[in-house]
């Protein structure tokens, strides 16, 4: 099993404020990394799929990085907003094999 | 509307009875894949398929069967449900199973007991 490990597990902000969350990942044999968005009761929606090296990629308030020679991503929001509360997951992706999730980042936001 | 539709959503049943859960998708996707959620481990692979005909085990396999006989359907088996089978199941399906995003069903909230 390939271990996908995010940090923190969870975390509460306030409404405005900026955050990153991390994803680590064993760089051995990448293919591609995964970024989701899970709400309560819902299921979870792809953000991203990056796969080379120094991606960098944006959709609205959200953006991610991906460092594959040292495996990590980060996954950044700007101005935090109530509605961006959920449980961003991550999870790798070797090529031919099992997409290997971690266990998520709960994201708590106060107005 | 492009989805992947799973049935039922909540399920209730006693040791031992065998249950079935369909997963739909109507993308014409190759890849379809079974996870479990359950609290403090994340989402775990069952099982996936990357084709019509072809299965393989993911993480957790034990005490799950699938099949994959045509593209649209990956049907979940239980053959004798336990206890430790009570979970939150999601099926889900991407083009090919490769770089590209997952679609994911509503989800099925199993209990056994």
């Amino acid at each position: 099993i390939l271990n996908v490990e995010q940090s923190p597990q969870s975390l509460h902000v306030q409404e405005g404020d900026s955050t990153n969350f991390t994803c680590s990942f064993p760089s051995s044999n990448f293919y591609a990394l995964h970024w989701y968005r899970w709400e309560t009761a819902k299921s979870p929606e792809a953000l991203f799929v990056m796969t080379l090296n120094g991606d960098e990629k944006k959709k609205g308030r959200i953006s991610a990085t991906l460092n594959t020679k040292e495996g990590y991503s980060y996954l950044y929001i700007k101005g935090s907003q109530p509605e961006d509360s959920a449980t961003y997951l991550c999870a790798r992706n070797q090529a031919g094999t099992a997409l290997i999730f971690g266990k998520g980042t709960t994201l708590s936001v106060s107005s | 509307e492009a989805q992947v539709t799973q049935n039922p959503r909540y399920l209730i049943t006693v040791t031992g009875k065998k249950l079935t859960v369909t997963c739909s998708q109507n993308m014409n996707h190759e890849y379809m894949s079974w996870y479990r959620q359950d609290p403090g481990l994340g989402l775990r692979q069952i099982y996936y398929s990357m084709n019509v005909e072809v299965t393989d085990k993911g993480d957790v396999p034990e005490g799950y069967k699938v099949s994959r006989k045509e593209k649209r359907n990956f049907p979940l088996i239980l053959e004798s449900p336990s206890p430790n089978q009570t979970s939150l199941y999601f099926c889900a399906s991407s083009v090919t199973g490769g770089n590209e995003k997952l679609f994911f069903g509503s989800g099925t909230q199993l209990s056994v007991l």
